[in-house]
């Protein structure tokens, strides 16, 4: 695709829960992270992708955090059991090999109500 | 793992003036170093990189300096403007598993 892309744009869930939130990377692009980023901060690193294994996914906060990414191409990140302090954007990002420029898709507002 | 710190967490400049942002590293195996900026309630976007072989690449009002030895590298933002304030981010990437490490980020305004 043209860029990366991220659904749902926005989410609003019950405390309790489950969630999937759902990245496109950009065609061709073997490396692909997951972030999230709280009102005014940083981004916290949460999962590295290379093809379809992980070699770092211990930005995992919890075990309620899982992530999958099948055929090379679409991940999902799955949250269990959502707890209010799971409000946050998160942003999904590819590159081409992992040595190179990431684009960011345009994240996914998760809201715990 | 590759640890990156970003000095200032906050900058505050007039308009006209120039802006630095200076970040460290601890793997010297890295050698892929983007910034990235971010306004408000928009997401990331590659704005200037350099790579291991060079010490200095410019793009206009934006440069980005690099020291191996010393393992950091900067951002130079020159003749600022109020639509340059926004999060800064550097990274740093290329070593062992190439993973893409950021810094906390620089908020830059820029006053008219």
């Amino acid at each position: 695709g043209a860029g990366v892309s991220q659904s749902p744009s926005n989410k609003v869930t019950e405390k309790g829960k489950d969630v999937e939130l759902r990245c496109d990377p950009i065609s061709g692009h073997t490396a692909l992270y997951w972030y999230r980023q709280s009102l005014g901060q940083g981004l916290e690193f949460l999962i590295y992708f290379q093809g379809n294994s992980a070699p770092d996914k211990s930005g995992l906060p919890s075990d309620r955090f899982s992530a999958e990414r099948t055929g090379g191409s679409v991940s999902t990140l799955t949250i269990q059991r959502t707890q209010q302090e799971d409000s946050a954007v998160y942003l999904c990002a590819s590159s081409l090999l992992g040595e190179g420029a990431a684009f960011f898709g345009q994240g996914t507002r998760l809201t715990v109500v | 793992g590759e640890n990156v710190e970003q000095h200032p967490s906050t900058l505050s400049v007039q308009e006209g003036d120039s802006a630095v942002i200076k970040c460290t590293y601890s793997d010297s195996a890295s050698n892929y170093f983007p910034w990235y900026k971010q306004e408000l309630g928009k997401r990331p976007q590659l704005i200037i990189d350099i790579r291991s072989n060079v010490g200095e690449k410019k793009d206009q009002r934006i440069a980005v300096t690099l020291n191996k030895t010393a393992k950091h590298f900067s951002l130079h933002i020159t003749e600022t403007q109020p639509e340059d304030s926004a999060v800064y981010f550097c990274a740093a990437s290329g070593g062992s598993n190439y993973k893409l490490t950021f810094g906390k980020g620089t908020l830059l305004t820029v006053n008219p």
